[in-house]
């Protein structure tokens, strides 16, 4: 069964820093496609970055990019140059391949962004 | 280009009325899907749509709640007799197959409130 676990419940950054988020995850289908969402207090889902299964190369969108371990099954989310905005609830998330539909959520990480 | 829309953004309701949200997604796309999200945890999947057709439903959907997407462009969660159990965010997302990563966009969500 898919699986998607995220540790860290909370966690804190200095201002310009770079910060990772830890996700985890659990499929038996080869196919799969790993996405982070950032969720302001506002509630809408906001896409950052998509990383599928098969490819070779580490995905990156401006400051967010995703360190894919797929033997290790993980998949962080690293965000550059912390501001102040990125302050927000961050989920990882998965959808398994083959024309799958249904995309999984872990329980998110909330990121504090000290001034 | 505008985004994925839901109404109402609020709903405040007694015990045993019934509710509906509608979602407008993104005009090309032609994947629909609804969450729930309670606080504190991650999306849940409800049900999908690929243009008219309801492909898969959640275990978490009683049969008090029902989805309709008539003419393949906007959709109607109905939720019927709500309980106090009820009360969560309701997301929807609209994604177009065939676009690669198939990633999903999310509305800002109907909060529902049930006294």
């Amino acid at each position: 069964a898919q699986k998607i676990t995220q540790t860290q419940p909370g966690m804190f950054v200095q201002e310009k820093e770079a910060v990772t988020l830890d996700c985890t995850y659990d499929t038996s289908d080869p196919s799969y496609g790993l996405f982070w969402y950032k969720q302001p207090s506002s509630g809408e889902m906001i896409f950052l970055i998509y990383q599928g299964s098969y490819d070779q190369q580490n995905a990156t969108e401006g400051r967010y990019s995703l360190n894919f371990q797929k033997a290790r099954k993980s998949a962080n989310l690293v965000i550059s140059a912390s501001q102040l905005g990125d302050s927000a609830m961050y989920f990882c998330a998965m959808r398994e391949g083959g024309g799958g539909f249904k995309t999984i959520f872990g329980a998110g990480t909330r990121l504090f962004v000290k001034a | 280009d505008t985004g994925v829309s839901q109404n109402p953004r609020h709903k405040i309701t007694k015990r045993g009325q019934n509710v509906t949200f509608r979602c407008d997604p993104i005009s090309e796309h032609n994947r629909l899907y609804w969450y729930r999200q309670t606080l504190g945890q991650g999306p849940e999947f409800l049900t999908y749509f690929q243009n008219e057709a309801q492909l898969e439903k959640s275990r978490l959907l009683s049969d008090r709640f029902s989805a309709e997407r008539p003419k393949g462009s906007f959709s109607t969660l109905e939720i019927q007799r709500t309980e106090q159990g009820d009360s969560a965010m309701y997301l929807c997302a609209s994604s177009l197959v065939g676009g690669g990563a198939d990633t999903q966009y999310f509305g800002p969500g109907t909060r529902l409130t049930v006294l």
